[in-house]
């Protein structure tokens, strides 16, 4: 059975950049048919796409967010990993990896994560 | 970006009655839309994926309808185990630039 696992600092303090790992399980990341990807949710409030990669190590990012993240692969690892930089009180929230499935361009998230919080405070 | 709203922001209903929640595209999403539920310390679970096709094990309960800018999902006798908080999701663009509704709290009324 497919299980995705976050893993990095519950704490990171302002400035500083946070680093995410997501353990696959039970499938293989170097499928073709899937995508991963990062997204997070603040306490209280909704989902926001982080970005995504694919085995080949194409990647795709949130506007609002590519200039600060980075996402990268380890498929001898079966990981893919996050990079925020420059984290503010704002970046504070429960974070989510996922798989994403679908064709012809068109991806849905059928898996996903537990989420990890992660907080950004001095 | 394309903006998705959801209503109502929070639904009361009682168990055993059909549930309504409404999903709104800010422009089309053709059938590229996918309804999540949520229960507090918890992922998402996908529930309907393109528009009306239920994920694996998904009980018949629930249903999703619509195309284009906008969507509805049915669940047609409220379970207790179905109050929680449910998000439409587009994914209609490639590159992606996947957005999410705001959320919908289906409440014990």
């Amino acid at each position: 059975q497919l299980q995705l696992q976050e893993s990095g600092p519950g704490l990171v303090k302002p400035s500083e950049t946070l680093s995410l790992t997501c353990t696959v399980s039970g499938g293989s990341i170097s499928s073709s048919l899937y995508y991963w990807g990062w997204f997070r949710q603040p306490p209280g409030k909704g989902l926001e796409w982080i970005g995504t990669i694919y085995y080949s190590g194409s990647t795709y990012y949130n506007p609002s967010l590519q200039s600060r993240v980075t996402i990268s692969i380890d498929k001898s690892k079966n990981q893919f990993s996050l990079e925020v930089r420059s984290e503010t009180a704002a970046d504070t929230a429960v974070y989510f990896c996922a798989r994403h499935k679908g064709g012809s361009g068109h991806y849905y998230v059928d898996f996903w994560g537990q989420g990890t919080l992660v907080t950004v405070s001095s | 970006d394309i903006v998705m709203m959801q209503s109502p922001a929070t639904l009361s209903v009682s168990p055993g009655e059909r549930a309504i929640l409404s999903c709104r595209a800010s422009q089309s999403v053709g059938s590229n839309l996918a309804w999540y539920q949520q229960k507090p310390g918890h992922a998402p679970r996908l529930l309907i994926y393109d528009a009306s096709t239920r994920a694996t094990g998904i009980p018949v309960r629930f249903s999703g309808s619509g195309s284009g800018t906008e969507f509805t999902l049915t669940i047609s006798s409220l379970q207790s185990e179905d109050f929680a908080v449910y998000y439409c999701h587009q994914y209609t663009i490639w590159p992606p630039r996947y957005t999410f509704g705001q959320g919908t709290k289906l409440e014990i009324k």
